[in-house]
Parts: C-alpha cells; sequence; structure tokens
C-alpha cells in the first residue's frame, strides 16, 4: 500500500530553537494534512494543504508543500514548551477522500 | 458541545470475546473514521465511512467490523479479538468537503 514516510522520528530541542518536520511520498498526493497530539491526548487536526507549491501560517508554524506535490514539512520558529508533542503528517493520494495515510509522527520534546 | 464520544474509554478483555467500541458525533458529519495507534507505527486506518450505510476498509481492516446505521454512530466491532489487537484505538469524524478532522478522545484496549 501507500507510505507517507516521516522523519525525523524524535527531536529533542531547546526551548526558543527551530523544529522542523518532513514528510516524502514516492507518488504524487492530492493533499496532506498536519496534526499534533499531546502527551496521552488525541490528535489535533492543524491544517490541510492542497495546492503544488502551498504555503500557510498560523502563528510560529509554517506549512509547505512541494511544487511536486509529493513532500511536505511543518517548520516551527522559536518553540516553546506549550509546542510539546508528537506531530503527524496525513496523505490524501485522491483515491478516495476518506482515506488517509498517516505518518509516523515525529515526537518534539522542548528543554525549558 | 460538538464532539465525538467514544465508549468505552478503558477495556480489558480476553481473546475471543467479542467487544463493540461505539463511536458518536454531533456535528452531522458524513465522514467517520476508525484508526488504530500503536508505538513505533503511527495512526493506522481501520475502516471509514462516507456516509450511512456506505463503508470502506482502511490499511488494516482484518479482524474487525463496522456498520453505519445511523449518521451521527459508528461503532467498531471485534467479533473474536487476539492479543494483537490491543491498542489505543481513535475515532474520527469531518464533514463532507470540510478540511478539518475532529478525533474523539480515544479508546485503550487490552486483550488477554
Amino acid at each position: 500500500g501507500q507510505q507517507v514516510m516521516q522523519i525525523p522520528q524524535y527531536q529533542h530541542v531547546q526551548e526558543g530553537e527551530d523544529f522542523t518536520t518532513y514528510c516524502n511520498s514516492s507518488t504524487t498526493l492530492s493533499n496532506i494534512q498536519w496534526y499534533k497530539q499531546r502527551p496521552g491526548g488525541h490528535p489535533v487536526f492543524l491544517i490541510q494543504l492542497v495546492k503544488s507549491g502551498e504555503v500557510k501560517k498560523q502563528k510560529r508554524l509554517t506549512f509547505q508543500f512541494g511544487e511536486a506535490k509529493k513532500n511536505s514539512s511543518l517548520h516551527i520558529t522559536a518553540t516553546q514548551t506549550t509546542d510539546v508533542g508528537t506531530y503527524f503528517c496525513a496523505a490524501n493520494y485522491g483515491g478516495s477522500q476518506g482515506n488517509l495515510i498517516f505518518g509516523k509522527g515525529t515526537k518534539l520534546s522542548v528543554k525549558p | 458541545e460538538a464532539q465525538v464520544t467514544q465508549n468505552p474509554r478503558y477495556l480489558i478483555t480476553v481473546t475471543g470475546k467479542k467487544l463493540t467500541v461505539t463511536c458518536s458525533q454531533n456535528m452531522n458529519h458524513e465522514y467517520m473514521s476508525w484508526y488504530r495507534q500503536d508505538p513505533g507505527l503511527g495512526l493506522r486506518q481501520i475502516y471509514y465511512s462516507m456516509n450511512v450505510e456506505v463503508t470502506d476498509k482502511g490499511d488494516v481492516p482484518e479482524g474487525y467490523k463496522v456498520s453505519r446505521k445511523e449518521k451521527r454512530n459508528f461503532p467498531l466491532i471485534l467479533e473474536s479479538p487476539s492479543p494483537n489487537q490491543t491498542s489505543l484505538y481513535f475515532c474520527a469524524s469531518r464533514i463532507r468537503g470540510g478540511e478539518t478532522q475532529y478525533f474523539g478522545p480515544g479508546t485503550r484496549l487490552l486483550v488477554l
């Protein structure tokens, strides 16, 4: 089946440092979503990217969708302790809008 | 309050004893999904439904059944649970054409 690779698996940063997680697919995506899951919590939808080369910002978070629609990234500027959690991408390959393939996630820890 | 609810939140059972995990949403969403989350494997989609009486397999449907008789409910049925179905299960829903997928709080299942 389809797979989406997400790296890194873990990232430890000092508060104030930047953080980036990447998702890559070998085939073209219809769209990609990003989620955040706090420890002990459930995934929370952050954003959806649809267009080639799309860039969206939410405060300190910047989301990008590659020109070929095969990769995406989430960048956090000046991390805070509230950013702690696991960040997942979820890919839709266009076959069925209900079928999402999740990356394995990047677990972010932030040292105050 | 708009939400996705799951019951039970925690369940310990034995191999072979049929169980049902209920999922209900009060947002009139067409799309509903079930995921399981396992350490190192991320979130994997079990089944999804795009509307009443319309269901389809996700990536890991073996050993599970679902039904969608009403728009608000999407129960997950394990006819004969096995230890490899020990996991954290999430139900999710979204409106057709919408981006945001809302997750329930999760059901932690232990099969002995």
